[in-house]
């Protein structure tokens, strides 16, 4: 079975401040992972993925997430945050192997806010 | 259209009554999932078609929820006798990703229904 976890409920930081939300994930093949963003009343929007390849992948917005195989995590970051990046933040990961199926597992979330 | 669309955006119901939530997928998208998000926690997988067929239906909580999808384009959620318990936004996704196809793309999201069940 796959999972996600996100250790933080909430991240605060200042207006300018770098920002790190933190992802685990665990899956019995390789993984593939995804970081959204839901705004109050809305969808969730992608942000950025990782497939296979360079381990730093930059994504919408200004986001960034690093893979760290090891550790088995996928953090996402970003160098100064913003007012308007305060939303909820979701990990995602969906197991490469066929029988796992297409569908994503999300972390409960980690609410961010960013104050001026 | 531009993107995934859900309808109704909210819906009340009274305990037993059945609903049916209508998603229509980003055109030309192989695949449709429905999630469950309750208040305060992340989206659960409830099922995936890739167009027509249901290939995975695992995350239904009971028999009283129904989905389908037959023209493989627009999908409905279908929950009967609904209870308390029920309350959530559901979520439908979808991708142009699919079995035999490149699993790489990433699911897009509508707005969702947020079902109130009084």
């Amino acid at each position: 079975a796959q999972s996600v976890a996100q250790p933080e409920d909430q991240v605060n930081v200042a207006e300018g401040n770098p920002l790190t939300v933190k992802c685990t994930y665990s899956v019995s093949g390789n993984p593939y992972l995804f970081w959204y963003v839901q705004y109050p009343n809305r969808g969730l929007q992608f942000l950025l993925k990782y497939i296979t390849g360079d381990n730093l992948v930059k994504g919408s917005y200004g986001f960034e997430a690093e893979f760290n195989k090891s550790q088995t995590s996928f953090h996402l970051k970003k160098p100064s945050a913003l007012v308007s990046d305060s939303a909820l933040y979701f990990c995602a990961v969906r197991d490469i192997l066929k029988a796992a199926g297409n569908k994503l597992t999300f972390g409960g979330g980690t609410r961010v806010l960013v104050k001026p | 259209g531009a993107g995934v669309s859900q309808s109704p955006r909210y819906k009340v119901a009274k305990r037993g009554q059945d609903v049916a939530l209508r998603c229509d997928p980003i055109s030309g998208h192989v695949s449709l999932f429905w999630y469950q998000q309750a208040l305060g926690q992340g989206p659960e997988f409830l099922t995936y078609f890739q167009n027509e067929a249901q290939l995975d239906k695992s995350g239904l909580p009971s028999d009283r929820f129904f989905a389908e999808r037959p023209e493989g384009s627009v999908s409905t959620l279908k929950i009967q006798r609904t209870q308390q318990e029920d309350s959530a936004v559901y979520l439908c996704a979808s991708s142009a990703s699919g079995q035999g196809i490149s699993p790489y793309n990433e699911q897009f999201f509508g707005p969702g229904t947020r079902l109130t069940v009084l």
